[in-house]
């Protein structure tokens, strides 16, 4: 079935850096955009960053531009966010998702979080 | 503060329908792009609800309906059950980002 699973969370320091992943299965990856959501603890969902299938589209929210790197690897059929320069508003469950039909369209699945907390 | 807005929270008695708003701009909803919700029941990740406005995926019941009109879609929950007790979240595309949008989340009781 059509699985995503994230991993790579964990406990950072202010100023840090972490890389998230997300493996797919189930389903052509390379055929999808794929993106990162966000959900900070107690608030609603905020959506990151995109990639389109090939890796050539790329878009950033205003509040991860410059800090945050959205990138995948087709062959292993992994999604990755590449998170730098970390604050303690970054702290939230990160959610991989598939875009469906296009980059403009619905996110399912999604995979099952992976928790990032930012503490000295 | 999310560019789409819901209201916080929604009640009502198991059986009754409830419905919830979900309201953008002329850069999103209003640019005709699709309004598509979202469950998500405590401690797990949000679940595909309504896609395209209107269309249920697969193993959705049908007391679950979406509408959109101008800027502004509709989540409906008729026969509301217990297990109906989640936060729902619409979300749309903004061309200006470019990039998708959500909302705020509307939490609903089932009293």
């Amino acid at each position: 079935q059509v699985q995503l699973v994230e991993s790579g969370g964990g406990l950072v320091q202010p100023g840090g850096s972490l890389r998230l992943s997300c493996a797919a299965s189930g389903f052509t990856f390379s055929d999808y955009y794929m993106s990162w959501i966000r959900q900070a603890p107690g608030k609603g969902l905020e959506w990151l960053a995109y990639i389109s299938g090939s890796g050539r589209t790329i878009y950033y929210a205003d509040s991860v531009k410059g800090r945050f790197t959205i990138s995948r690897d087709n062959p292993e059929n992994s999604l990755y966010l590449q998170m730098s320069s970390l604050r303690a508003d970054d702290a939230a469950v990160y959610y991989c998702a598939r875009n469906l039909p296009t980059a403009w369209g619905w996110f399912d699945p999604w995979g099952q979080g992976t928790l990032v907390t930012i503490s000295s | 503060q999310s560019v789409l807005t819901q209201p916080p929270s929604v009640s009502g008695a198991p059986g009754q329908r409830v419905t919830i708003s979900c309201t953008g701009g002329s850069s999103d909803i209003g640019a005709g792009y699709d309004v598509h919700w979202y469950q998500q029941l405590p401690g797990t990740a949000p679940k595909l609800l309504i896609y395209d406005n209107n269309s249920r995926p697969s193993g959705v019941p049908d007391r679950f309906s979406g509408s959109k009109s101008g800027t502004s879609a509709s989540l409906a929950i008729t026969g509301l059950q217990a297990e109906d007790e989640a936060d729902y979240y619409c979300q749309s595309y903004d061309s200006r980002l470019p990039g998708s949008v959500f909302g705020g989340g509307t939490k609903v009781t089932v009293l």
